[in-house]
């Protein structure tokens, strides 16, 4: 079954203890992409990635880290959490930007930091 | 820089009726794509329907339809024939088609809650 596979879907922690989320797609997507959303601003886009090493920032990056080394995988990094990235994060990916732009979305990470 | 507006923090219909959504956004840019997404209370996002800039004729997908004016800069969603499970968080998004700055834009949600 086509997927993207988010992980994992609840996390609580604690301010400052280093957390990844993880992103998975079974596609074969040249493009993917990481959001948050929360109450009254929607999904913001937190990073980007064309492709393998290639990544870009969205409008809100600041506290977070991603990497692509392999074409399935993009996680999500934050170093050092504070109480404001307390949010739900999605993962999306898609076939081939400007083809046809759909976004397939993973099932969400609701995150808390304490 | 785009922006995407959603005017309509909430909306409410009754079952069986139609309602229309409403989004506007502001671009400089010539080609692009519009998308209305959805996202039930399992929070999924699922994509109801696209819109290509260039093309003018408005996409329609079964109950779901677009009225898509280019010079107004307008993207508005309209169901027809509500069901109950339409009831759904509904984000209007905007992404460049073009090469450049690959992101895509979202509004900030309209809920709608369609009445038995």
């Amino acid at each position: 079954e086509a997927q993207v596979t988010q992980n994992p879907r609840y996390l609580i922690t604690v301010t400052g203890k280093k957390l990844t989320v993880t992103c998975s797609q079974n596609m074969n997507h040249e493009y993917m992409s990481w959001y948050r959303q929360d109450p009254g601003l929607g999904l913001r886009q937190i990073y980007y990635s064309m492709n393998v090493e290639v990544t870009d920032k969205g409008d809100v990056p600041e506290g977070y880290k991603v990497s692509r080394k392999e074409k399935r995988n993009f996680p999500l990094i934050l170093e050092s959490p504070s109480p404001n990235q307390t949010s739900l994060y999605f993962c999306a990916s898609s076939l081939r930007f400007g083809d046809s732009g759909k976004l397939f979305f993973g099932s969400g990470t609701q995150l808390s930091v304490l | 820089a785009q922006t995407v507006t959603q005017s309509q923090p909430e909306m409410s219909v009754q079952e069986a009726e139609t309602v229309t959504l409403s989004c506007t956004y502001d671009t400089s840019e010539n080609n692009y794509y519009l998308f209305w997404y959805k996202q039930p209370p399992s929070r999924q996002m699922i994509l109801v329907i696209r819109q290509e800039a260039y093309k003018q004729q408005n996409a329609t997908e079964n109950r779901f339809s677009v009225n898509f004016q280019k010079a107004a800069k307008s993207f508005s969603l309209k169901i027809s024939d509500s069901q109950l499970g339409d009831t759904a968080m509904y984000f209007c998004a905007f992404m460049k088609g073009a090469s450049g700055t690959y992101k895509y834009i979202f509004g900030t949600g309209t809920r709608l809650k369609v009445l038995a």
